[in-house]
């Protein structure tokens, strides 16, 4: 069966300081990839999503960026924080077409 | 802008009876649409999709779509105290339902 990772589970970082978030997936080949922020009290914004390696797509202009260095693996970026960035960082997979299903998240603070 | 409308609630429902949660979208080309379940501090968990007009059902959840509408519902029955979390809807616009776009979503909470 297909499994998710994500880590750090929970992260405090303060304003201007870089910011990486790694998200696996096992069980599958060449799945889609997302990158979801839920912010206090909103909801699930989408951020970048990927279909095959080096391939993303932003949906929100911002700080942050993706990678996708291997099949399984996507990375969010960012070279300095800001407050707006606090909130719970939501990885998800999905086949082609097909459902998405989320990984255990990031809470991450900005102090 | 596509959106994805719910009621915040808190909705509040005995245990035993039948909950019903509503969602509405404003895109009419949205294709697929989504009920996640999300308890406090944790992510989302899927429920059920549904992409054809009419009921699905899936053991004590039901997912109606009305695409006329733009209106989709999840009923649940027999509501357990378990069934206490925030549902999400969420719609997809293309057919390879790379973007959803998410409801803020309606908390429940079953009385026992």
């Amino acid at each position: 069966s297909q499994t998710i990772h994500q880590w750090p589970a929970t992260l405090v970082q303060p304003v201007g300081s870089p910011l990486s978030l790694e998200c696996t997936v096992e069980g599958t080949s060449n799945p889609n990839l997302y990158w979801y922020r839920q912010a206090a009290g909103r909801g699930l914004q989408l951020l970048f999503y990927s279909v095959g390696i080096g391939q993303i797509s932003s949906e929100v202009p911002q700080n942050l960026s993706a990678s996708r260095p291997q099949d399984r693996q996507f990375i969010l970026s960012s070279k300095k924080l800001l407050l707006s960035d606090s909130g719970f960082y939501l990885c998800a997979w999905s086949s082609a077409g097909g459902t998405q299903y989320f990984g255990p998240g990031t809470r991450l603070t900005v102090l | 802008q596509k959106e994805v409308e719910q009621n915040s609630g808190p909705l509040s429902v005995p245990e035993g009876a039948i909950a019903s949660l509503n969602c509405t979208y404003s895109d009419r080309g949205s294709q697929s649409f989504f009920w996640y379940r999300q308890y406090s501090g944790k992510s989302p968990e899927l429920i059920m999709f549904i992409y054809s007009n009419g009921d699905k059902e899936d053991g004590r959840f039901t997912a109606q779509l009305n695409k006329a509408s733009q209106y989709v519902s999840l009923l649940i029955r027999d509501s357990q105290p378990s069934d206490s979390a925030t549902y999400l809807c969420a719609a997809a616009s293309n057919f390879g339902n790379e973007k959803l776009t998410f409801g803020t979503g309606t908390r429940l909470t079953i009385i026992p």
